[in-house]
């Protein structure tokens, strides 16, 4: 079964620096989507950026980009540059594709980490 | 209209009423999801469509009940329910459900009370 695990529940960035969300997961399976969705308190999830695991090359999306670590299973998100408007929950999820007979493929969630940025 | 869009945004309803949320997507997807939001957990996937087809039904109790009449809408009727299944319900379309590249794009959610 997959997981992801989001060990930061809160983080604080000053405005205009760079922060770090962490990312681990679990999975057996050798072909798998990363995706990471950003949650402001209207409640859409906003799609930020994904990896793939056989890509070679960290994704980067003006700016996220993720941090992929294959062997360590992580995939941690980092923002460049804070804004105001980037204070949001963060959540971390893993795809994986038609697998061991299952018929469909699966988003899994992490826990989320609320992102607050300070002017 | 573009992306995805979902009515009511916000919805009360009492345990014996009967309640329909909707969907809608404007990007040409083939399958549709719907997922709950509750406090404190991660997001609960709830059922897929394919092509108007559903091919999960992730153990949802039967008070739930979709509906797909074409690739661009997905309904969820709702009766009898219960308050611990006041949440925030959130409705994505994606273009090949059983792609691991595959990404879903969410729409604003409907937040439900059931008092």
């Amino acid at each position: 079964a997959q997981k992801i695990t989001q060990t930061q529940p809160g983080m604080f960035v000053q405005e205009k620096e760079a922060v770090t969300l962490d990312c681990t997961y679990d999975t057996s399976d050798q072909s798998y989507g990363l995706f990471w969705y950003k949650q402001p308190s209207s409640g859409e999830m906003i799609f930020l950026i994904y990896q793939g695991s056989y890509d070679e090359q960290n994704a980067t999306e003006g700016r996220y980009s993720l941090n992929f670590q294959k062997a360590r299973k992580s995939a941690n998100l980092v923002i460049s540059a804070s804004q105001l408007g980037d204070s949001a929950m963060y959540f971390c999820a893993i795809f994986q594709g038609d697998a061991g007979g299952t018929s469909y493929g699966k988003l899994t969630f992490g826990q989320g980490t609320i992102l607050t940025v300070h002017p | 209209e573009t992306g995805v869009t979902q009515t009511p945004r916000h919805l009360v309803m009492g345990m014996t009423n009967k309640k329909s949320l909707k969907c809608e997507q404007h990007l040409g997807h083939n399958a549709m999801y719907w997922y709950k939001q509750s406090a404190k957990k991660p997001l609960e996937l709830m059922f897929v469509y394919s092509l108007e087809e559903r091919v999960e039904n992730n153990s949802v109790p039967s008070r739930f009940s979709p509906e797909c009449p074409n690739s661009s809408h997905l309904f969820l009727h709702l009766h009898t329910l219960q308050p611990e299944d006041s949440a925030l319900y959130l409705c994505a379309s994606s273009q090949d459900w059983s792609s691991a590249t595959d990404t879903q794009y969410f729409g604003p959610g409907t937040r439900l009370t059931v008092l």
